[in-house]
């Protein structure tokens, strides 16, 4: 079975800083790009960034709100993927989830996601 | 950036109805498009992949559309478990962009 599980959540003060992982299991997680999307309390999604699979160069984007502050990486050897976030506002309040894409197979866009793991920044 | 723009931003129908959802993209995204719907206290299931695709497991009565610019997610008879929020997500280019979110109501 397929799964994602994020971890790592929780409250911290403004300016500090977390990392989340995202645990997984049952698929070749090398071969994917892993994907972080937030949600602040009572509001939409929002993109954070992607790590591309090692075939694609294993490089990051993240969106311009946390882009300096947040660093995505990954750990093949371990299935995991992680979110460091720094300098953390408390506008960085949301659930974030992991999600997965294989830009071999468009049929895996976004197909799996995890159950989220909270982190409120306050202080 | 690429905004998508989705509509309408909330709507109440009774069971049975059908129901159309827009997402309208500020430029060409091909058909890299999928349809997510999410539950309160949820994470997002993903509905529809490539603009039109069912994913595996998804009730027939939802279907995809649309490519370029346009896009709609339709439930063609809502059930009871549809009462949910609807959101598009562009993955053509980044940074990846979500709809606002469809919130759909029993009326």
């Amino acid at each position: 079975e397929v799964q994602l599980v994020e971890s790592g959540g929780g409250l911290v003060q403004p300016g500090r800083s977390l990392r989340l992982s995202c645990t997984t299991s049952g698929f070749t997680f090398g071969d994917y790009t892993m994907s972080w999307v937030r949600q602040a309390p009572g509001k939409g999604l929002q993109w954070v960034g992607f790590i591309r699979s090692k075939a694609f160069g294993g490089t990051t984007e993240h969106a311009a709100a946390v882009k300096g502050r947040f660093t995505i990486s990954r750990d093949d050897s371990k299935s995991i993927a992680y979110l460091q976030m720094n300098s953390l506002k408390t506008e960085d309040t949301a659930i974030y989830y992991c999600t997965r894409y294989n830009w071999n197979d468009p049929e895996s866009a976004f197909d799996i996601w995890g159950q989220g793991t909270m982190v409120t920044v306050s202080s | 950036d690429i905004q998508m723009t989705q509509s309408p931003s909330s709507l109440s129908a009774s069971v049975g109805d059908r129901i159309t959802i827009t997402c309208r993209a500020s430029q060409g995204i091909r058909n890299d498009l999928g349809w997510f719907q999410q539950k309160p206290g949820k994470a997002p299931k993903r509905l529809i992949y490539a603009a039109s695709s069912l994913q595996s497991g998804v009730p027939s009565r939802f279907s995809g559309s649309g490519s370029g610019t346009e896009f709609t997610l339709t439930i063609s008879s809502l059930q009871p478990e549809d009462f949910a929020t609807y959101y598009c997500l562009q993955h053509n280019v980044y940074p990846r962009t979500f709809g606002q979110g469809t919130k759909v109501e029993i009326k």
